[in-house]
């Protein structure tokens, strides 16, 4: 079975840096073409897609967020990233980890990580 | 962007009733449809995908239907634990979008 697990700061000051970490345990997250997803949700409010890569590099970002989102894959430590810039109180959301397959099918999530924007 | 619209945004229902979520996108999405269920303080957890296959573990009483650009998620027989949001997210092409969500609370 596999398990995705969040980490990273839980308060970001504004205009700076957001970087997160997903670990992908019970399985190699370089076997399958899947994508490794980031997704989030502000309180009260809808998911939002914000992008994915793969072991083999192959990124695709939100446009509206993709000018500040970078990500990246692991392989040898089993766990892909996120790194978000320029943060504004509106990219105070939970934070969550998927795994993604063809036809943009979110099987397996971690259980979310609350960021707070705030000074 | 593909926008999706789900309806009712909210429904109260009881234990053993029959109900129905329907999902609209703007555009045809052929049969990439998807759809969630969100507990507070959980993750999303995969129902059904590409319109009406059930995820693997979930309880055959979830059913999904449609194609290009109107769906719907049937629970045949509602159980205590199925009280939870219901979110739809096209597949077709990205920026992948969700809807907004159907909240099921009980009655």
């Amino acid at each position: 079975q596999l398990h995705l697990q969040e980490s990273g700061p839980g308060l970001v000051k504004p205009s700076q840096t957001l970087s997160l970490t997903c670990t992908v345990s019970g399985g190699s997250i370089s076997s399958g073409n899947f994508f490794w997803t980031w997704i989030r949700q502000p309180a009260g409010k809808g998911l939002e897609w914000i992008g994915h890569d793969s072991a083999t590099g192959n990124n695709n970002y939100n446009p509206s967020l993709k000018s500040r989102v970078t990500t990246s894959v692991d392989a040898s430590k089993n766990l892909f990233s996120l790194s978000l810039s320029s943060l504004t109180a509106a990219d105070t959301a939970v934070y969550y980890c998927a795994r993604g397959e063809h036809g943009g099918v979110f099987d397996y999530w971690g259980q979310g990580i609350l960021v707070t924007v705030s000074s | 962007d593909i926008q999706m619209s789900q309806s009712p945004s909210s429904l109260s229902a009881s234990v053993g009733d029959r109900v129905t979520i329907t999902c609209r996108a703007s555009q045809s999405i052929n049969n990439y449809l998807n759809w969630y269920q969100k507990k507070p303080g959980k993750a999303p957890q995969l129902l059904i995908y590409a319109a009406f296959s059930l995820q693997g573990g979930v309880p055959s009483r979830f059913s999904g239907s449609g194609s290009g650009t109107d769906f719907t998620l049937t629970i045949s027989s509602l159980q205590p634990e199925d009280f939870a949001t219901y979110y739809c997210q096209q597949g077709h092409s990205s920026p992948y979008t969700f809807g907004l969500g159907t909240k099921l609370e009980i009655k």
